[in-house]
C-alpha cells in the first residue's frame, strides 16, 4: 500500500542554519504531497503542497519539489528560525482521480532551532 | 477566520466510562476526518466523512469507537468503554470535496487520559 517515510528526528539546528528533512514516498497512481506543521499544542496546519511530478510548493521560506524519479518530497529551508520549532509531516493524499483525499503522514520530524 | 473546533480540548476519566468527544467542522466543508496521535504510532487515519456519510472507518476498533454526523455542523467520536490504550490527542478536520489536492484543516484536538 502507499507509505511516506521520513527521517528521524530530532533535528537540532542553530538559528539561521540550512534546513533539510527528506521524505520519500510510495504510492500508485498520481499522489498530491504534501507538508503539514505542528506547533507544541496545536493541530496540524499544511505548510505547503504541490500537486504534479516537477511542482514546486513553497511557503514562509519553505520549499519542497516533488521528484516523481526519485519518488522524493523533501523540505528545505535556507535559513531556520527559533519560531520554525515544531514537528513537521510528510503526507501524500490519493490520486487525482479524485477516488479519496485520505491523507497517510510519515511519522514526523521534530526540529528544534536554538538561538 | 474559519476554524475547525474541538471539545473537550482535555478529558481524564476512567477506565470503562463512556467518552464523546465532538467536532464541528469549517462550515461548507463536506469531509470530516477523525484522526488519533500518540508517540507510539504517529497519526493514525481513524474514520472518514463525506456529505455526512461514513466512507471508511477501517482505521477504527469497532468494538468499542463509533463515528457518527448527526448533522453537517457536527461530528462525533464516542469511546464505550474506554482502556488505559486509548489514551492519545484526537484530531478533527475537515475539508472540500475528495479530490486528492485538497487541504485538510486539523482543529486543535482532545487530549485523552484514560486512568
Amino acid at each position: 500500500g502507499d507509505s511516506v517515510t521520513q527521517m528521524e528526528g530530532p533535528v537540532t539546528l542553530s538559528e539561521e542554519a540550512c534546513l533539510t528533512i527528506n521524505c520519500t514516498y510510495t504510492a500508485t497512481g498520481y499522489p498530491s504531497l504534501f507538508w503539514y506543521v505542528q506547533y507544541p499544542g496545536e493541530g496540524l496546519q499544511l505548510l505547503l503542497k504541490a500537486t504534479k511530478a516537477d511542482d514546486k510548493g513553497s511557503n514562509k521560506g519553505f520549499e519542497a519539489t516533488y521528484r516523481k524519479e526519485t519518488t522524493s518530497f523533501h523540505l528545505e529551508k535556507g535559513s531556520v528560525q527559533v519560531s520554525d520549532s515544531a514537528v513537521y509531516f510528510c503526507a501524500l493524499s490519493g490520486d487525482q482521480t479524485g477516488a479519496t483525499n485520505k491523507l497517510i503522514f510519515g511519522t514526523g520530524t521534530l526540529l528544534a532551532v536554538q538561538p | 477566520d474559519a476554524r475547525v473546533t474541538q471539545t473537550p480540548r482535555d478529558k481524564v476519566t476512567e477506565m470503562g466510562q463512556e467518552v464523546t468527544m465532538r467536532c464541528q467542522p469549517i462550515l461548507g466543508h463536506n469531509t470530516v476526518f477523525w484522526y488519533r496521535q500518540t508517540m507510539m504510532q504517529g497519526l493514525e487515519l481513524l474514520a472518514y466523512f463525506r456529505n455526512r456519510a461514513p466512507l471508511d472507518d477501517s482505521g477504527m476498533p469497532k468494538d468499542r469507537f463509533s463515528a457518527e454526523m448527526p448533522d453537517a455542523t457536527l461530528a462525533t467520536l464516542k469511546i464505550q468503554p474506554s482502556e488505559p490504550r486509548d489514551s492519545a490527542v484526537y484530531f478533527c478536520a475537515s475539508g472540500e470535496g475528495l479530490a486528492g489536492y485538497n487541504e485538510q484543516f486539523f482543529g486543535p484536538g482532545t487530549r485523552l487520559t484514560v486512568l
